[in-house]
């Protein structure tokens, strides 16, 4: 079975772009929570979507923002992109959100602002 | 607001040194409190989920553990296969999503 699909897994962009990172859940997996990992700092909570549906939203600009699709696929979309911007973005996916429910992470993708 | 802190930052250990690793917590509720490990470049990986104050779990040469404000992993006999980020997170009734701390660096040296 496969596991969190994340791409592109390296990005290089400029500061004021704009980008959009890409999260495939575990088959059956409703839930999709989206972190930040920036350079010698834990992961900072983005975004949480369950059911097509924003649940919850971290301390982040909205600038940050995202979506989940009807197969609960989800994009991360990043707008005028600053040099702190600069992390290791992951995905995970969980089955129930209503239980105590473990998360599986994919590998992340490295985005570097220039 | 949920806070963890894990500590220490870093930790470097001998083959067979055993160690732990705390995680203190503050919560309205602790619905899960959940240990990862990450390796450099990869996701962080599911190892321990520990729900009420005394529970206790164990996997191979990591025994995790829990209080009612912190939790500690502790490492028996580690080997450098076990050098890796060990993250610790929790998780409240009032709010699914899960809140992580910054990490312990473990290294393990032959």
């Amino acid at each position: 079975e496969a596991g969190v699909t994340q791409s592109p897994t390296h990005l290089i962009k400029t500061r004021g772009q704009q980008v959009t990172l890409r999260c495939s859940p575990i088959s059956g997996h409703t839930s999709v929570y989206w972190y930040q990992q920036a350079l010698g700092l834990g992961l900072q909570f983005l975004l949480w979507y369950d059911e097509g549906e924003e649940r919850n939203r971290g301390n982040f600009p909205p600038r940050f923002s995202g979506r989940q699709f009807p197969n609960y696929s989800s994009e991360l979309n990043v707008n005028a992109l600053e040099l702190e911007d600069s992390a290791l973005y992951l995905c995970a996916s969980s089955l129930n959100i209503d239980k105590e429910e473990k998360l599986f992470f994919g590998s992340g993708t490295q985005l570097s602002v220039l | 607001e949920d806070q963890v802190t894990q500590s220490p930052e870093a930790l470097r250990l001998q083959e067979g040194e055993s160690s732990s690793l705390n995680c203190s917590y503050t919560v309205s509720g602790l619905r899960g409190l959940f240990w990862y490990r990450q390796d450099p470049g990869k996701g962080p990986e599911f190892l321990f989920t520990l729900y009420s104050a005394g529970e206790e779990k164990e996997k191979e040469r990591l025994k995790a553990t829990l209080t009612k404000k912190e939790s500690f992993l502790h490492i028996t006999a580690p080997k450098p296969e076990d050098s890796a980020t060990y993250l610790c997170a929790v998780q409240a009734f009032n709010n699914n999503d899960m809140r992580f701390g910054a990490g312990t660096r473990l290294t393990v040296k032959p």
